[in-house]
């Protein structure tokens, strides 16, 4: 049973160009969850989507960032025109449909690098 | 107003000892999740321990355990017999259910030392 699966794992990008950030989330999991760590800090929530639908957005920052999790294939995380700001580890996670509160497993994560 | 609190930013802990990582949330919601997740300098998050609102007893995961202490909001993680291997940073999350939307919520992180 393979885990959340993150790609890439590394990413580096100029000012300006787009990121994109992919998430296949663990089998049997219809919700995943994106989170922002920046250096020497804890996970920040952006935004939580079940296949189709975007349930709560409350984290993202308003402009340049958006995320899809389409019917058929990984969950998007979209940066366009990134700036230096937006290097960070970004973090995928997923848990099944019973939204319950039990524990979200999370991928490896992607590393981004602004230059 | 901070909904997970660690105030140990490091800790130094001698091989083979036990060490206590401190976690204090605040939540209004009755049922909620807390978790710990360990992420050593290669990056990733490793999930440590579950221990559920309405859970008695505390968590247990080979020699991690969790103190959970309802009342007083904490839910402190006991590592037995430091490993060098433990040396990493660790995080303290809690999850609330629907009048939090289900997403985790992570501390600032404790960083620990095991030293030989």
């Amino acid at each position: 049973n393979a885990g959340v699966m993150q790609n890439p794992r590394h990413l580096v990008r100029r000012r300006g160009q787009e990121a994109r950030l992919r998430c296949s989330p663990m089998k049997g999991h219809s919700h995943v969850y994106w989170y922002r760590q920046l250096p020497e800090e804890g996970l920040k929530f952006m935004v939580y989507l079940q296949k189709e639908n975007i349930i709560d957005e409350s984290g993202m920052p308003k402009e340049r960032f958006s995320a899809e999790f389409p019917k058929e294939g990984p969950s998007i995380l979209r940066i366009q025109q990134v700036v230096r700001g937006d290097s960070a580890a970004y973090f995928c996670a997923s848990s099944p449909p019973d939204r319950g509160v039990g524990a979200q497993y999370f991928g490896p994560g992607t590393r981004l690098l602004v230059l | 107003a901070q909904k997970i609190t660690q105030t140990q930013p490091g800790m130094f802990v001698q091989e083979k000892e036990a060490v206590t990582l401190d976690c204090t949330y605040d939540t209004s919601d009755q049922s909620y999740g807390l978790f710990w997740y360990k992420q050593p300098s290669s990056g990733e998050m490793i999930f440590l321990i579950y221990q559920g609102s309405y859970d008695e007893q505390n968590a247990t995961e080979g020699r991690y355990s969790l103190n959970f202490q309802k009342a007083r909001k904490s839910a402190n993680l006991v590592i037995s017999a430091s490993q060098l291997g433990d040396s990493a940073m660790y995080f303290c999350a809690m999850r609330e259910g629907e009048a939090g939307g289900f997403k985790t919520i992570f501390g600032a992180g404790t960083r620990l030392f095991v030293k030989a």
